[in-house]
């Protein structure tokens, strides 16, 4: 199994929703990411859980709030987000922390109105 | 600054043509380059990857060629078809440090017509 399964595919949110976005892998990776993608361009990194433990914020503003339940799983909390934080939002996984030979999944399409 | 310099921004190729996507970088502490293959409302894909010790790397009919006295690398697709129309990331990680993060070319929307 080879595959990082993101849900839902799809999320329309108002600005004084909370919602989550889930990400699953079972392919035993212990390094685990969220990243943001706008239209055209590549992916931005947001956070990255290695072995569980939350290693790397790239300044990410609080409304998005990540969790790593177990090793397998990996959810990012939303509350209160902007219509600017419309995007993209894919999960990823790889054996080291780094990013080198990452599994994306498809992707959480996020519309915040 | 964008660290990894990627060209051309959007390319058209006819079919069975050969495609060739071009990545520069200046930070001589990376040592692992992947491309990626993006198809419209999917993740990225990892495509193919090559590290400084070799000037090439082929999978089928993608290849990698590396040139690190110039710090350059380029993606060729050999025989392209309508399925290889996507967008393509070239990236670039350091060797060294806790965060050894995917450092992302702009990416280049290829179209090939068939």
């Amino acid at each position: 199994d080879t595959e990082v399964t993101q849900t839902p595919k799809h999320l329309v949110m108002g600005m004084t929703n909370k919602k989550s976005l889930k990400c699953e892998q079972h392919m035993g990776h212990r390094a685990m990411y969220w990243y943001k993608q706008k239209a055209k361009k590549p992916p931005e990194l947001m956070f990255v859980y290695s072995y569980e433990k939350l290693s790397i914020n790239e300044s990410v503003p609080s409304r998005f709030s990540p969790e790593c339940p177990n090793s397998s799983l990996l959810n990012l909390h939303l509350h209160a987000l902007q219509p600017e934080d419309s995007a993209l939002y894919l999960c990823a996984s790889s054996q080291a922390r780094g990013g080198r030979e990452a599994f994306f999944g498809q992707g959480t399409r996020l519309t915040v109105v | 600054q964008q660290q990894v310099k990627q060209s051309p921004q959007s390319l058209i190729v006819q079919k069975g043509g050969i495609s060739i996507i071009n990545c520069a970088y200046e930070n001589t502490a990376f040592d692992y380059f992947p491309w990626y293959q993006q198809f419209p409302g999917k993740g990225p894909a990892l495509l193919i990857a090559i590290r400084p010790d070799v000037s090439e790397k082929k999978e089928g009919r993608f290849t990698i060629s590396f040139n690190k006295s110039a710090k350059q690398f380029s993606l060729h697709i050999m025989d392209s078809q309508p399925g290889d129309s996507a967008t393509y990331f070239c990236a670039a990680s350091p060797n060294a440090g806790n965060n050894r993060k995917l450092i992302w070319g702009l990416g280049t929307s290829l179209a090939v017509n068939p």
